[in-house]
């Protein structure tokens, strides 16, 4: 199967700083990349939905400014948490489409932790 | 608009045993898709089974076996001889069908929390 690899799996940051994640598809390359985030015990809520070469699509209530995303590469998809406070502590998760008929990949997730 | 409601929260069995897990939907799609995936405590998500909407057929897969019935809205997951290894929380979720291959966004349920009691 395909590999996609995130970067950091945790990180824990000052409130007030900002906090890049990588999402990597290792042994493919990615026309589409998704972001999610999950709270604690809770479901997967999808973020935005990132293009290779365009802008991101974000869901409704989902800050732009707040959770930059870009997408330079086939390969790589960063999201940028700015100004991070208390409340975007969670765990964020990004899949990978590879351009076949396959199922979306995810990665392994990143836990953010703002203190 | 899109929902997938897991009505059990948390399950808990003892090894061996047979458990099924809940799964039904809400689309006004005619073509989608639904999947299963395993989130152990580690937190990656681990992909299961895809099933597009108009294969109505049951797929069994070891001791996984999936249950599709389109006239209640249902998929749901069965785990026979259950293993401690099988503890984890488990996503149905569902896709519109966009794009050929019903890879876009998802749509998750709740989850439901497995727990095999050795």
């Amino acid at each position: 199967g395909a590999v996609v690899s995130q970067h950091p799996s945790r990180v824990i940051c000052k409130s007030g700083t900002s906090v890049k994640i990588e999402c990597r598809s290792l042994d493919f390359q990615a026309t589409t990349m998704f972001w999610y985030r999950q709270f604690p015990k809770q479901s997967l809520m999808l973020m935005a939905t990132s293009n290779e070469g365009s802008k991101a699509t974000y869901e409704q209530g989902v800050e732009k400014d707040k959770f930059l995303i870009n997408h330079a590469s086939l390969t790589l998809s960063t999201l940028t948490v700015t100004s991070a406070h208390p409340e975007d502590s969670s765990f964020y998760i990004c899949s990978a489409l590879k351009s076949q008929n396959t199922e979306a990949f995810f990665g392994q997730g990143t836990r953010l932790t703002v203190v | 608009a899109q929902k997938v409601t897991q009505a059990q929260t948390e399950i808990s069995v003892v090894e061996k045993e047979d458990v099924t897990l809940d799964c039904v939907y809400e689309t006004r799609d005619t073509t989608y898709y639904l999947f299963w995936y395993k989130q152990p405590p580690s937190g990656e998500l681990v992909f299961l089974i895809r099933r597009n909407s108009f294969d109505e057929q049951n797929e069994i897969s070891g001791r996984y076996s999936w249950n599709f019935q389109k006239s209640t809205s249902s998929f749901n997951f069965t785990i026979t001889a259950s293993q401690v290894v099988d503890s984890a929380v488990y996503f149905c979720a569902l896709s519109e069908g966009i794009s050929n291959f019903g890879n876009e966004k998802l749509t998750f349920g709740t989850g439901t929390r497995l727990t095999i009691i050795p």
